[in-house]
């Protein structure tokens, strides 16, 4: 059971264009939704994040969108750098007990000067 | 640096051996959670700790693994009579407990490989 899906594996993006990776959830109780970066050999690094309450949240470069009636959220990058060549893994998680955050399985970005 | 660590980055060891792993979380942060990722997943919930109690355990965490965080600081990870299913990266992650919508911090992890 799959409640957080990325259905990119992998992206492609030149430098200085935006880039737009996107996530689906299933379960209508997630209140809280998360982007993470990651490098090899490294541990996932918080980006931003989003509540519910909320349908965007800017943070320089970044930008997450939420649509809750379509159970959706998108993280635009712009303008894109070599340095956010990662995985970026989207996540999601309830806003009562443990919180812990349900993960996609990530999808690889890649920019090309 | 005061950010999430764990110790040690890799670990090799046969099958049926004991392991164990250490997780120093942020100073302030009362919260701490174990993940487990495999290649090509994200990461997998564990067990997850406020302060020294440990409230949630997966389905995953089967009676060979075992947690703990003595006096609510640093935690560890053990898994005992190792198989091969076992080999993956360990994640720890650390929260602070103000509010519900403060982001979990990652350490670099640990890469168990069983042989």
């Amino acid at each position: 059971d799959q409640q957080v899906k990325q259905n990119s594996p992998s992206l492609s993006v030149q430098e200085g264009r935006i880039s737009i990776l996107n996530c689906d959830y299933t379960n209508s109780m997630f209140d809280y939704f998360l982007w993470y970066k990651k490098y090899p050999a490294e541990g996932p690094t918080f980006l931003i994040s989003i509540s519910s309450i909320k349908d965007k949240n800017e943070d320089g470069r970044f930008t997450v969108f939420l649509n809750k009636s379509a159970k959706h959220l998108s993280l635009h990058i712009v303008p894109s750098q070599p340095g956010d060549s990662a995985v970026y893994f989207c996540a999601a998680s309830l806003a009562e007990g443990a919180q812990k955050l349900v993960f996609g399985q990530g999808t690889r970005l890649t920019i090309n000067p | 640096d005061t950010g999430v660590s764990q110790n040690p980055r890799h670990k090799i060891t046969k099958r049926g051996q004991n392991v164990t792993f250490r997780c120093d979380p942020i100073s302030e942060h009362n919260r701490l959670y174990w993940y487990r990722q495999t290649l090509g997943q994200g990461p997998e919930f564990l067990t997850y700790f406020q302060n020294e109690a440990q409230l949630e355990k997966s389905r995953l965490l089967s009676d060979r693994f075992s947690a703990e965080r003595p006096k609510g600081s640093f935690s560890t990870l053990e898994i005992q009579r190792t198989e091969q299913g076992d080999s993956a990266m360990y994640l720890c992650a650390s929260s602070s407990g103000q509010g519900w919508t403060q982001p979990q911090h990652f350490g670099d992890g640990t890469r168990l490989s069983i042989l």
